[in-house]
């Protein structure tokens, strides 16, 4: 399974666009790249899937170079509500793999 | 949107004890999964589960846990004798690789507390 890199934290304001970007540098050519949001005593939240290029959703974006060895999550605008844990996945979604999480990106928004 | 159930939100129970914790995974889905969470830790893998039979298990799925779907909705989890260090947040989560755009869907997990 590839393993993932992210930053541990990160701080933003309320307004502001955060990426946070994840290194991925042994992903295989099956994986996909997922992120989940994570709030304190809640399960994982899917937000955005993608295996290259761009993609965007109603929450989010995300970014993929064409060597797909990181990707960037880009929230726009956040609020209050969008502080929580930010985990990026790799894997072969077609298999139905277990993910493996790290240790994800503490975001916090500040007023 | 179809989520995933599970009860109880939160059990308490002694050394020693079974506990079973149950999850309704969405419906049409076909692979199930347990997660865990310790405190303050990361969520780390525990089983996935596939066509009545466990297709993968961490290292932390030993003998003393095992699962069962014993009908069409329901998807257990049972700990035969808890340990203190079995207290963690267990999440049940479910997904449907078939179809594009499928991830895990995650409940909001049972917070396990052994005393």
């Amino acid at each position: 399974l590839a393993k993932t890199t992210q930053p541990i934290s990160m701080d933003s304001y309320e307004g502001q666009e955060v990426n946070i970007t994840c290194s991925h540098n042994n992903i295989a050519t099956n994986d996909y790249i997922t992120w989940y949001q994570q709030f304190p005593s809640q399960g994982p939240r899917f937000i955005i899937q993608g295996y290259k290029t761009k993609v965007t959703n109603e929450v989010a974006s995300l970014f993929i170079p064409a060597d797909r060895k990181s990707s960037t999550l880009s929230l726009p605008r956040v609020s209050l509500s969008d502080t929580a844990v930010y985990y990026c996945l790799v894997g072969d979604k077609a298999a139905g793999n277990k993910l493996t999480f790290g240790g994800g990106t503490r975001v916090l928004v500040k007023p | 949107e179809p989520e995933v159930t599970q009860t109880p939100s939160h059990q308490v129970t002694q050394m020693g004890q079974e506990v079973i914790l149950r999850c309704v995974p969405i419906s049409n889905h076909l692979y199930f999964y347990w997660y865990r969470q310790i405190l303050g830790q990361k969520v780390e893998f525990l089983v996935s589960f596939y066509n009545n039979e466990i297709s993968e298990k961490s290292e932390i799925f030993d003998d003393q846990f095992s699962v069962e779907r014993p009908d069409g909705s329901n998807f257990t989890l049972k700990i035969r004798s808890t340990k203190l260090e079995d207290s963690a947040m267990y999440f049940c989560a479910s997904s449907r690789p078939d179809r594009d755009n499928s991830p895990l869907h995650f409940g909001n997990g049972t917070r396990l507390t052994v005393t």
